[in-house]
């Protein structure tokens, strides 16, 4: 089944404490993103990749990190949490070309107390 | 960068009605522009989408409208039915296929 996995589902941590949330899909889609989901704010783009080795900043990049070192891998860290960083964070995958369908994974709740 | 303003934030229409869901951008290289529906708690999913090189595309219930020239495209629903209520998105992106830009999200509710 085509999937974009992401784990955990649920996070609650502290300030300062690193934390890694990871996306898998196997699709072989060669587009990763980043999203964080806040009320009112929509979808916001964190960090997006065009393949391996290839990433660039959305349009709220502070304060986290990606790497892209496998086609099928984009985790995303938060190297020192602040509670301002309490979203909901949806990864997703794209063929990329003529059509940029994105298809979502199930979205992690993270809450830095 | 791509500037995405969606309208209205909230829409409530009786069983039945037709809605419409309105964005604008700011990007005149955006090329393709997609909507998604996101039900409570669950994730964002494609219900339609079009490219710049058409004015309409229709989808049984569905459709949406681009204005190029205007930079508008707009979403409408016809016949909505209560499994219709969620929230809806639109988004943007242009030759940088890995840049989108969501609006900010419209919550329709759908009343029997």
């Amino acid at each position: 089944e085509a999937q974009v996995t992401q784990n955990p589902r649920y996070l609650i941590t502290v300030t300062g404490k690193k934390l890694t949330v990871t996306c898998s899909q196997n699709m072989n889609h060669e587009y990763m993103s980043w999203y964080r989901q806040d009320p009112g704010l929509g979808l916001r783009q964190i960090y997006y990749s065009m393949n391996v080795e290839v990433t660039d900043k959305g349009d709220v990049p502070e304060g986290y990190k990606v790497s892209r070192k496998e086609k099928r891998n984009f985790p995303l860290i938060l190297e020192s949490p602040s509670p301002n960083q309490t979203s909901l964070y949806f990864c997703a995958s794209s063929l990329g070309g003529a059509k940029n369908i994105q298809y979502f994974g199930a979205g992690t709740r993270l809450s830095v107390l | 960068g791509e500037n995405v303003e969606q309208h209205p934030s909230t829409l409530s229409v009786q069983e039945g009605d037709s809605a419409v869901i309105k964005c604008t951008y700011s990007d005149s290289a955006s090329n393709y522009f997609p909507w998604y529906k996101q039900e409570l708690g669950k994730r964002p999913q494609l219900i339609i989408d079009i490219r710049s090189n058409v004015g309409e595309k229709k989808d049984q219930r569905i459709a949406v409208t681009l204005n190029k020239t205007a930079k508008h495209f707009s979403l409408h629903i016809t016949e909505t039915q209560p499994e219709d209520s969620a929230v809806y998105f639109c988004a943007a992106s242009g030759s940088n296929a890995g840049k989108s830009t969501f609006g900010d999200g419209t919550t329709l509710t759908v009343k029997p």
